[in-house]
């Protein structure tokens, strides 16, 4: 199975602030990277998928890049709204697997 | 898009449930479908998907016990959850594949397994 290493756990950090989460793959997943936000009480939506597009109505300052096997989701200005559990998904192979998750919170 | 389960609910361990997930807004029988759970407190954990041809990929904690299975003409995702354990106790979330990225989940049912 295709591990995802995600970092950090936990993050506060303030408003308007630049936010940047990481994943990275145990084996080259190609683009097959998405990227979700669970708010508290919520099912996930999803944020990024292709490691780079922006679903549906989602804000533009959410981005998401590639370096290799490292996966990046970026928030370039934090806002109160973004509160939650971030969880990166690889979908290149069965079993689908999922980040750990990262618990962002405002400062 | 609407995605809602239902079904849930408390079980004994080693016993048997179905979940049920009904589609509405968009054309069910061309997409695949997922079936994903979450333990309290814990992260996303991918159980199981059937293709819009109804082919079907299990993940190994649940092969052999739990059974995906759809219904086109009702618009319906099942999930046949057969000699369950504690560890299965969960929110389940059905959702739709998109490219292989889920873009659309219910609001997901609980699942609690315990004597």
């Amino acid at each position: 199975d295709i591990q995802m290493t995600q970092s950090p756990a936990s993050l506060s950090a303030s408003l308007e602030e630049i936010v940047t989460i990481t994943c990275q793959a145990s084996q080259d997943i190609g683009n097959w990277l998405a990227w979700y936000q669970q708010k508290p009480g919520k099912s996930p939506q999803l944020l990024i998928y292709g490691a780079t597009s922006l679903a549906d109505g989602v804000p533009s300052r959410f981005s998401g890049s590639r370096s290799g096997t490292q996966y990046s989701l970026k928030i370039s200005r934090l806002q109160v709204e973004d509160i939650g559990i971030y969880y990166c998904q690889q979908a290149s192979s069965a079993p689908l697997t999922f980040g750990s998750g990262t618990k962002l919170e405002i400062k | 898009v609407q995605l809602v389960e239902s079904g849930g609910g408390l079980v004994q361990p080693g016993k048997s449930l179905k979940l049920s997930c009904s589609a509405s807004g968009f054309t069910f029988s061309s997409y695949g479908m997922h079936w994903i759970r979450q333990a309290p407190g814990k992260g996303l954990d991918w159980v199981a998907y059937i293709s819009s041809s109804s082919g079907t990929v299990y993940a190994d904690a649940v092969k052999g016990r739990f059974t995906i299975s759809r219904d086109n003409a009702k618009n319906t995702l099942y999930l046949q959850l057969n000699s369950l354990k504690s560890e299965d106790t969960a929110i389940y979330y059905c959702a739709r594949s998109s490219g292989r990225a889920l873009d659309y989940w219910g609001q997901g049912v609980m699942v609690t397994v315990s004597s």
